[in-house]
């Protein structure tokens, strides 16, 4: 069973706008993974953040937790086309090690 | 160096066919995954190997067969498989299950074709 939920299921943005996905969750995590893929290719990580964390930065990546409220963003700010892909969050379940699940992904478009 | 390298890129078989999966990653990681992703869902978890022991099978048919011949190679058997097996089959590895830190890392997948 799928544990997240992400919204939008897609996104259509311009090149140099900012692109933001949400994903909620269920359990108690140790922590939240986002991935990137490429279409027919394999997932690429691109941040992870404790439960203990509540704002992470990477480059142009910028990732909240909100653990009262089990959600996530991911904020890609100033997107380029190569940013087009689909985005999944992951959660490392408590107490289940080893167990990541993913939620069912947000498809970003970006316009040159 | 983050890689997970998997073999055959793609493959196609026949409904009694035996086949193998074959992954391998050299960055010192006791835990490996395998999951599977049908077209546009996100990939469901199907085995977990830690310290090359199974540690987690999510009820997954018996013609799926893992086995972890040691720390850095991870393979999966198949047998007797459906059509509706057909799927992208990703390998993953991290460093171990128990760490607030734990970054999965993901190869680029075998392309499963069940004819």
């Amino acid at each position: 069973s799928q544990q997240g939920e992400e919204d939008p299921q897609a996104l259509s943005i311009q090149e140099g706008e900012n692109a933001t996905m949400n994903c909620s969750y269920k359990t108690s995590i140790n922590n939240l993974q986002w991935y990137r893929q490429n279409s027919g290719r394999g997932l690429v990580h691109l941040i992870l953040i404790r439960s203990n964390e509540r704002e992470k930065h990477s480059g142009r990546l910028r990732v909240t937790l909100d653990t009262s409220k089990k959600s996530s963003s991911l904020l890609i700010t100033a997107s380029r086309a190569a940013d087009t892909a689909s985005y999944f969050c992951a959660t490392d379940i408590y107490n289940q090690g080893g167990k990541l699940i993913f939620g069912q992904g947000t498809e970003l478009s970006v316009k040159p | 160096d983050t890689e997970v390298t998997q073999t055959p890129k793609h493959l196609v078989m026949g409904m009694t066919n035996k086949k193998s999966l074959k992954c391998e990653q050299h960055m010192g990681h006791r835990a490996m995954y395998w999951y599977k992703q049908k077209a546009k869902k996100p990939p469901e978890l199907m085995f977990v190997y830690s310290y090359e022991k199974l540690s987690i099978n999510e009820s997954v048919p018996s013609r799926f067969s893992p086995e972890c011949p040691n720390s850095s190679l991870l393979n999966l058997h198949l047998h007797a498989l459906q059509p509706e097996d057909s799927a992208l089959y990703l390998c993953a590895s991290s460093q171990d299950l128990a760490s607030l830190r734990n970054t999965i890392y993901f190869g680029e997948g075998s392309w499963l074709t069940v004819v």
